[in-house]
């Protein structure tokens, strides 16, 4: 079945500093590829996505790239902010699903900025 | 875009009451949704999927009788959590997704901290 794996937390940045947050996915077909983040106490928002093989997705700094040939979707921001502090959740959905399967998520990886 | 609204977003109960959370899509039509259990720093666990006017599917190891989900209407979601006992507190979350927006988003409640004393 779909998989979703992310690297481990938690990820301990300064402010300003680069930030990589890898997620490899296992699927087969061409699965839709997101991003979504959790402030402490909340529900999940949409970070980014993208639907198709070199498609960047990119929303408040962040972006990341549908690498089919490495079945990645990492995630970058090129200087992150104490607001930053969130877990992150990267996710895989079929596309030709109609919305009756749930989204495939991986393990989240908590990321720190200290200023 | 599409707004999912969930309520409660926090209850504490006695150990042995029921509590029902409610999900609701606000601007579009939501034939499943979706309800999420999270541990203290813990990906999101599926419980179950609702479907509007038929039963809901629940994973392997979700007891169906503790975690009552009613999909009465494209909209509203519950989830009710009977004779709720201390192991049950935890972070509830639902999702749905909008089957008209080719994007293929899915979004989430703000979720519901439930605490059984």
């Amino acid at each position: 079945g779909d998989s979703v794996t992310q690297m481990e937390g938690p990820v301990t940045l300064s402010e300003e500093a680069f930030l990589t947050i890898n997620c490899t996915y296992t699927a087969t077909g061409y699965p839709s590829l997101f991003w979504y983040v959790q402030y402490p106490g909340e529900g999940l928002q949409l970070l980014l996505k993208a639907t198709k093989a070199d498609d960047k997705g990119s929303n408040k700094g962040f972006e990341a790239t549908y690498r089919k040939e490495t079945t990645s979707f990492h995630l970058e921001k090129g200087s992150v902010q104490v607001s930053d502090s969130a877990v992150y959740f990267c996710a895989l959905s079929d596309p030709m699903d109609t919305g009756r399967r749930a989204l495939t998520f991986g393990s989240g990886t908590r990321l720190q900025v200290q200023p | 875009g599409a707004v999912v609204s969930q309520h409660p977003s926090w209850v504490i109960c006695k150990s042995g009451t029921s509590v029902k959370i409610e999900c609701r899509s606000l601007d579009f039509q939501a034939t499943t949704m979706f309800w999420y259990r999270q541990f203290p720093k813990q990906s999101l666990m599926l419980m179950a999927t609702s479907n509007e006017g038929s039963k809901a599917t629940y994973e392997q190891g979700v007891e169906k009788d503790k975690f009552l989900i009613n999909h009465a209407s494209l909209t509203l979601s519950t989830l009710t959590v009977t004779s709720a006992h201390p192991e049950d507190s935890s972070f509830y979350i639902c999702s749905a997704r909008d089957a008209a927006d080719s994007s293929y988003g899915y979004t989430f409640g703000s979720g519901t901290r439930l605490t059984v004393v």
